[in-house]
């Protein structure tokens, strides 16, 4: 995870809007990524984003894309406690066929 | 319907033991990997294979050995097992290299 950085940990309370934040450092990264990793259970891929796009909204979960600032954020509206879980923000540097992970953010939500 | 599985789930082992760990998927996906997750969730990569080719290799000890006998499955060797091994460790399998679909894990405790 040394390329791609997230904070360790997040707490929000149900109902709440949560914003998790990514900064990656490859900015030829063509693909990045939300995964999401329930205790004691594997990764799920949430979503990812285009490195030419801005925004993408699925349901609850917005990523938005700063490629200036390469930054990266995922925002679940109206958090539930089922959304509690570590959130892995990771990228597909260009030309690679590997997935870099950061070091995982963890979402509690308090009901 | 799993897509992708692994086997053992659970992996307890003294030092020096060799052991293996299987998986396989049933996605069609031409690409394989291996990743370790440690204790503090950190998560890297170490071997990716392609149509039975080794075509990543992350400065893992040679104690380390992926077997590919066909392109579903990407099996794991280990030799000589040490404790810095205990780790869970996640297969993974991917159409593009960009989207990865991640196996259960298999959780490995070297005493």
């Amino acid at each position: 995870g040394e390329d791609v950085e997230q904070s360790l940990f997040l707490s929000v309370r149900e109902g709440d809007s949560s914003v998790i934040n990514c900064t990656y450092t490859d900015s030829s990264s063509t693909y990045l990524y939300w995964y999401k990793q329930e205790p004691g259970a594997g990764l799920q891929l949430l979503t990812y984003i285009f490195s030419n796009m801005d925004m993408k909204q699925d349901q609850r979960l917005t990523v938005l894309l700063n490629k200036k600032d390469k930054h990266l954020s995922l925002r679940i509206a109206d958090t539930q406690t089922g959304d509690s879980a570590i959130y892995f923000c990771a990228e597909t540097p260009r030309g690679y066929q590997k997935v870099t992970f950061g070091i995982g953010t963890k979402l509690q939500v308090i009901p | 319907d799993t897509a992708v599985s692994q086997t053992p789930k659970y992996l307890v082992t003294q030092m020096g033991n060799d052991k293996s760990i299987k998986c396989e998927q049933n996605l069609g996906h031409d690409t394989m990997y291996w990743y370790k997750q440690d204790s503090k969730k950190f998560l890297k990569i170490m071997f990716s294979y392609n149509n039975k080719e080794l075509i990543i290799n992350e400065t893992v000890p040679n104690r380390f050995s992926p077997k590919s006998p066909d392109k579903a499955h990407l099996n794991l060797h280990i030799n000589s097992l040490e404790l810095g091994d205990s780790a869970v460790y996640f297969c993974a399998s991917s159409l593009d290299g960009n989207e990865q679909f991640f196996g259960p894990g298999t959780r490995l405790t070297v005493l």
